[in-house]
């Protein structure tokens, strides 16, 4: 296994445009997570999914931004209709809980450039 | 509600000991965690602790948790030029699955 895989690494787009990026967690990990990281700051929770269940969103994630996970494994984050303050790194997180620990699991991430 | 804090910088020479700080504020939390982000690279977990420990050492690493006070702490003993990276503290809160990050802190490691 060769780990979280996101693609693109990098995207630019003209503000208006939409935009999709996909992850593709550890196999075994039931839990996936998105996660958005500006320049000098943390990263800042998304959503999550429990196989193909998004339980929790945060309310940074406008109706502009869609998640889903179709079959409980790869996910894919849209954002439509960019604006230049969604420019950001995206993270893709899967995890394995160990004993409850929930650790995650990173993707190299997909840098966002809305001109 | 969540939130962690960390200072932004700190600098320290080769062979010196590192100890980055980080308070936070939810008294629920379970688990508290540190990773390191590299330039042009994805966040990594270094170690983690429980919420009902004081300490826990891995090889050149020693996290202090102090629960009273919510503050926890990553020592890392003779640091090397690769510990230079941003170091991030976070929290697990009880009944959720949501981890929160501190703002990171910027180690730059002196030859």
């Amino acid at each position: 296994d060769t780990g979280v895989s996101q693609n693109p690494r990098h995207k630019i787009t003209k503000r208006g445009q939409n935009v999709t990026f996909r992850c593709d967690p550890i196999s075994e990990h039931n839990r996936l997570y998105w996660y958005r990281q500006t320049l000098g700051q943390g990263p800042e929770f998304l959503t999550y999914f429990q196989n193909e269940a998004q339980l929790e969103k945060s309310r940074l994630l406008s109706d502009r931004f869609s998640a889903e996970r179709p079959k409980g494994s790869f996910s894919t984050l849209e954002i439509q209709r960019t604006e230049q303050g969604d420019s950001a790194m995206y993270l893709c997180a899967s995890t394995e809980r160990v004993s409850g620990a929930n650790v995650l699991t990173f993707g190299a991430g997909s840098r966002l450039t809305v001109l | 509600g969540e939130d962690v804090e960390q200072s932004l910088f700190l600098s320290v020479r080769e062979g010196d000991s590192s100890v980055i700080n980080c308070t936070y504020t939810d008294s629920s939390s379970t688990y508290l965690y540190w990773y390191k982000q590299e330039p042009g690279a994805g966040l990594q977990l270094l170690t983690y602790i429980f919420s009902n420990m004081d300490m826990k050492q891995d090889q050149r690493l020693t996290v202090l948790l102090n629960k009273k006070d919510k503050h926890l702490s990553l020592r890392i003993a003779d640091t090397q030029t690769g510990d230079s990276a941003i170091y991030f503290c976070a929290e697990l809160a009880g009944g959720y699955q949501k981890v929160t990050f501190g703002t990171g802190t910027k180690l730059q490691v002196i030859p």
